[in-house]
């Protein structure tokens, strides 16, 4: 089983500042089998990102993802207030299996 | 517009079993895709617990696939969950989604607002 860590585990930034979170997998993963998530309290994931790279639909374009192999990260280039959430990358594996990292809280410094 | 909606019971006796429906609607699930279940302990992480087809064919997380079966009901275009022989450590916020998979990607794209169920005597 792939086992993804994120990092930090909580960052703490202010509006208008740039977000770098990170997703790093214990194998290999395709690059097309890995999305990003965004969570807000009480709501489900939403999507964001897939094949590391696609931005979902009505996504901002603030929002980038990038990497291959075993790092990916997800990038928000200016933060607006509502992006302050939990974040959460997942992969696609053989079985098949899908494994979700521990997620980053970014906050409001 | 795509919907999904869980329903079900919030409260479970442990060693019973907990019973959950996705009710789809703007796509019809015999069209296509696989739907899944994923799960949330309060604080916590999220678990992917399985997907099935419109034809029935499953997939099931290892770690829960001994006490879990996905169903489908494509007249009533929903699918099902039930778990068995529950613990409180199936306390959970319980999601379905929809999964995509296109030109080599895999993903999530349509989730329910999911649906608390606490496993406590």
């Amino acid at each position: 089983e792939i086992v993804l860590t994120q990092s930090p585990g909580t960052l703490s930034l202010s509006p208008g500042e740039r977000a770098t979170l990170s997703c790093r997998a214990s194998q290999s993963v395709s690059s097309g089998y890995l999305a990003w998530y965004q969570q807000k309290p009480g709501q489900a994931p939403r999507l964001l990102i897939y094949g590391a790279s696609s931005r979902a639909t009505g996504i901002p374009d603030r929002f980038s993802g990038s990497g291959s192999g075993t790092d990916f990260t997800l990038t928000i280039s200016r933060l607006e207030p509502e992006d302050f959430a939990v974040y959460y990358c997942q992969q696609y594996g053989s079985s098949p299996m899908y494994t979700f990292g521990q997620g980053t809280k970014l906050e409001i410094k | 517009q795509v919907q999904l909606q869980e329903s079900g019971p919030g409260l479970v006796k442990p060693s019973e079993t907990l019973s959950l429906t996705c009710a789809v609607s703007g796509y019809s699930i015999s069209s296509g895709y696989y739907w899944g279940w994923i799960r949330q302990p309060p604080g916590k992480g999220l678990e992917w617990i399985g997907t099935i087809y419109h034809s029935g064919s499953t997939y099931y997380n290892p770690s829960l696939k001994s006490r879990v079966t996905i169903s489908v009901d494509t007249s009533k275009n929903q699918f099902s969950l039930k778990v068995r022989s529950v613990t409180a450590a199936d306390t959970a916020v319980y999601y379905c989604a929809r999964r995509i998979a296109v030109a080599g990607t895999v993903y999530f794209d349509y989730w329910g607002q999911g649906t608390l169920v606490t496993v406590s005597s």
